[in-house]
């Protein structure tokens, strides 16, 4: 089936750097969303991308498309204390609502 | 505007056991979505539905069952438990085909 690769899974950075989280398929994906988990909490919704090549940004957080619509990555810009959780890629896919979400990047920022 | 809440926030049972997890969707959500999220994972799709009726399922045997109500709320029944059961089930409501709001999560324990 359907499968998101996501990478790395682990990222700790010291605050002040960035940050770059990968997402990959082997097939083209209809569209791609992003989801932050904090530690203990629930899933939080991002963004969403559609359109081949497309890249959103809000304030220090960078998302693209890639043209083939087969990958996608989010960049953090100088990260802070706050960026820490764990963000995770989601395709959408054709079977009813499903979305296949990635493993996963772990972010820890060191003060 | 009340956000997607979740019952009970924990639950310990053995195994062979029978569940019952609630979910009250975001007021305008007609679509509820479970999944289940293993320790250091990404949410697994269980299944959606949508005015009531089951819209997708994953790859989940049938012991995992669910039921939407006429307010948009939804229950995920688990049947003979099993150890491997034992994660952190999400349910998320959303307008059809939108990006989806997640509850807090029941954190299941089976053993």
């Amino acid at each position: 089936g359907q499968q998101v690769m996501q990478i790395p899974q682990y990222q700790h950075v010291q605050e002040g750097e960035d940050f770059t989280t990968y997402c990959n398929s082997s097939t083209t994906l209809s569209n791609i969303q992003w989801y932050k988990q904090r530690p203990g909490g629930h899933p939080v919704f991002l963004i969403q991308l559609v359109k081949s090549g497309e890249v959103k940004k809000q304030k220090r957080l960078t998302f693209q498309f890639g043209e083939a619509k087969k990958n996608s990555s989010l960049h953090i810009t100088a990260t802070q204390t706050t960026d820490v959780g764990t963000y995770f890629c989601a395709a959408g896919s054709n079977q009813g609502g499903k979305l296949i979400f990635g493993q996963g990047t772990e972010l820890s920022v060191k003060p | 505007e009340t956000g997607v809440t979740q019952s009970p926030t924990h639950l310990i049972k053995t195994r062979g056991q029978q569940v019952t997890l609630r979910c009250s969707s975001q007021s305008g959500h007609n679509t509820v979505s479970w999944y289940q999220q293993a320790l250091g994972q990404g949410p697994q799709f269980i299944f959606q539905y949508y005015r009531e009726e089951e819209n997708g399922r994953g790859n989940f045997p049938p012991r995992f069952s669910g039921l939407q109500f006429p307010n948009y709320s939804s229950e995920l029944n688990v049947n003979a438990l099993e150890l491997d059961d034992s994660a952190l089930y999400l349910c998320a409501s959303s307008p059809r085909n939108s990006p989806l709001h997640f509850g807090n999560g029941t954190r299941l324990t089976v053993t």
